[in-house]
C-alpha cells in the first residue's frame, strides 16, 4: 500500500490570500499524481493528473507542481475565495491500470 | 454531462445482510472502482475492475466482493454486513490507458452511498 500523505491537515485562510499545501508520495514505482478538490455534499471533482517530473498545471486560480524525484508535489490557490472552501485530495498512481491510493486531505475553509 | 450514478443516497441495513452498491457510468470507462471513506482514514480503495467480468482487489477487499457483468455497471456485495462496514461508499470510473501525451485519466466519482449497519 502507498503511503500518501497530506499536510496540513486543515487550513483555515482569509478571503484574497492566497495558499498552499503539500502532498508525499514514494518517489519509486511513481506513475501519476492526481488532485481532487471534494465540496461538501459534492463528489469528489478532478482537478489535475501530472505524470512528468518539473510539471505544473494551472486551471484559474489553482495550480499545481510536480516533483517525481524528491515525491511531493504542491497545490496553489491564489487569491482565496469563499467557493474555494472544499477538501483537496492528492491521490498517487502506481500504474495506468491501478487504483489510485488517496492521501487523507486537506480542509480548507475560506474566511470572508 | 458525463455521470457515474450511485443507486442510493442512504441505506440502512441490518447485521448479517447481504447488501448490493450499485454503480452505473454512462461514459464507456473502462476502469472502474469502489471506494469507502471514513472520517481520520481518507479514501481507502476496495476493489477495482478495468474490463467487464475483470476485478482486482484493492487495498482493503476483505467483506466484500465485486461483479462487473456489464461495462457500465459495477456492484459491490457485502456478503454479510458488518457493523465495521458502516461508511460512505464511493464509485468512481475512469479510461484505461496513458491518455493526451500520457498523462493518464481523472477518475469521475459518484455522489455516494452512506451506509448504516446496525
Amino acid at each position: 500500500i502507498l503511503n500518501v500523505e497530506q499536510s496540513p491537515q486543515s487550513l483555515h485562510v482569509q478571503e484574497g490570500d492566497s495558499t498552499n499545501f503539500t502532498c508525499s508520495f514514494p518517489s519509486s514505482n511513481f506513475y501519476a499524481l492526481h488532485w481532487y478538490r471534494w465540496e461538501t455534499a459534492k463528489s469528489p471533482e478532478a482537478l489535475f493528473v501530472m505524470t512528468l517530473n518539473g510539471d505544473e498545471k494551472k486551471k484559474g486560480r489553482i495550480s499545481a507542481t510536480l516533483n517525481t524525484k524528491e515525491g511531493y508535489s504542491y497545490l496553489y490557490i491564489k487569491g482565496s475565495q469563499p467557493e474555494d472552501s472544499a477538501t483537496y485530495l492528492c491521490a498517487a498512481q502506481e500504474g495506468g491500470a491501478d487504483g489510485l491510493t488517496f492521501g487523507k486531505g486537506t480542509h480548507l475553509i475560506i474566511q470572508p | 454531462d458525463v455521470k457515474v450514478t450511485q443507486s442510493s443516497r442512504y441505506l440502512v441495513k441490518r447485521t448479517g445482510e447481504k447488501v448490493f452498491l450499485e454503480c452505473v457510468q454512462d461514459m464507456d470507462h473502462e476502469n472502474m472502482f469502489w471506494y469507502r471513506q471514513d472520517p481520520g482514514l481518507g479514501l481507502r480503495l476496495i476493489y477495482f475492475s478495468y474490463d467487464v467480468k475483470m476485478k482486482e482487489k484493492g487495498d482493503i477487499p476483505e467483506g466484500y466482493s465485486v461483479s462487473r457483468e456489464k461495462k457500465e455497471r459495477f456492484s459491490l456485495i457485502l456478503e454479510s454486513a458488518s457493523t465495521n462496514q458502516t461508511s460512505m461508499y464511493l464509485c468512481a470510473s475512469s479510461l484505461l490507458g496513458e491518455g493526451e501525451g500520457g498523462l493518464g485519466y481523472g477518475y469521475t466519482f459518484g455522489s455516494g452511498t452512506r451506509l448504516t449497519v446496525v
